[in-house]
């Protein structure tokens, strides 16, 4: 049983279509994390808040438009997505990105394909 | 800016037999951690284990230990009497101890387990 839960679990969508991830933590962390998972890739960060706070944005391209209505609620708003979006998307959470010591929690991804 | 290399893409291992895995990783920084992530084709990303930067000691989970070399900026995993349930991609992780302590990791080792 996974502390952080994302959904849906498989996604197709076409170029033009607009869709959202969620992710939702039920840890109490404060720190959330967007990643990208491609194949023979390290994991990219995409998006970082803490405190509901944006604190970083890893030079993503506007297609992808994050949301963190609470600390418990992360979204990535998908909009005009191009074929090389394709990939496994992870969210994470942690206690505080302030924090040294503590390890990020995964959920299972999205499985974003783009026809 | 941190990077971190695993230069097996593959590996296997005959069950019951031990493995390493091997991460190396590049930072100025004195005190950090480094974490080993397994991640199943169920695809949620579990700790393994963690070490910290200012111990000497080696960190030890049951069958998983590291062989942490400070100096060599290396940090490699070793697993004993391997099961078919490690059967996974592993990453090496490395997060800095101080403010803007987010995770960089490496591509990733797939291990499997042959029975």
């Amino acid at each position: 049983e996974t502390g952080v839960t994302q959904t849906p679990r498989h996604l197709v969508m076409g170029m033009t279509n607009k869709k959202s991830l969620k992710c939702e933590q039920h840890l109490g962390h404060n720190a959330m994390y967007w990643y990208k998972q491609s194949a023979k890739k390290p994991l990219e960060l995409m998006f970082v808040y803490n405190f509901k706070e944006q604190t970083e944005n890893n030079s993503v391209p506007s297609r992808f438009s994050p949301e963190c209505p609470n600390s418990s609620h992360l979204f990535l708003h998908l909009h005009t997505l191009q074929p090389e979006d394709s990939a496994l998307y992870l969210c994470a959470s942690s206690q505080d990105r302030g924090w040294s010591n503590q390890p990020q929690h995964f959920g299972d991804g999205t499985r974003l394909s783009i026809l | 800016a941190q990077t971190v290399t695993q230069s097996q893409p593959e590996m296997s291992v005959q069950e019951a037999e031990t493995v390493t895995l091997s991460c190396t990783y590049d930072t100025s920084e004195s005190n950090y951690y480094l974490f080993w992530y397994k991640q199943p084709p169920s695809r949620q990303m579990i700790l393994v284990i963690r070490q910290e930067a200012y111990k000497q000691q080696n960190a030890t989970e049951n069958r998983f230990s590291v062989n942490f070399q400070k100096a060599a900026k290396s940090f490699s995993l070793k697993i004993s009497d391997s099961q078919l349930g490690d059967t996974a991609m592993y990453f090496c992780a490395f997060m800095r101890a101080y403010n803007n302590n987010d995770m960089r990791f490496g591509a990733g080792t797939r291990l499997t387990v042959k029975p």
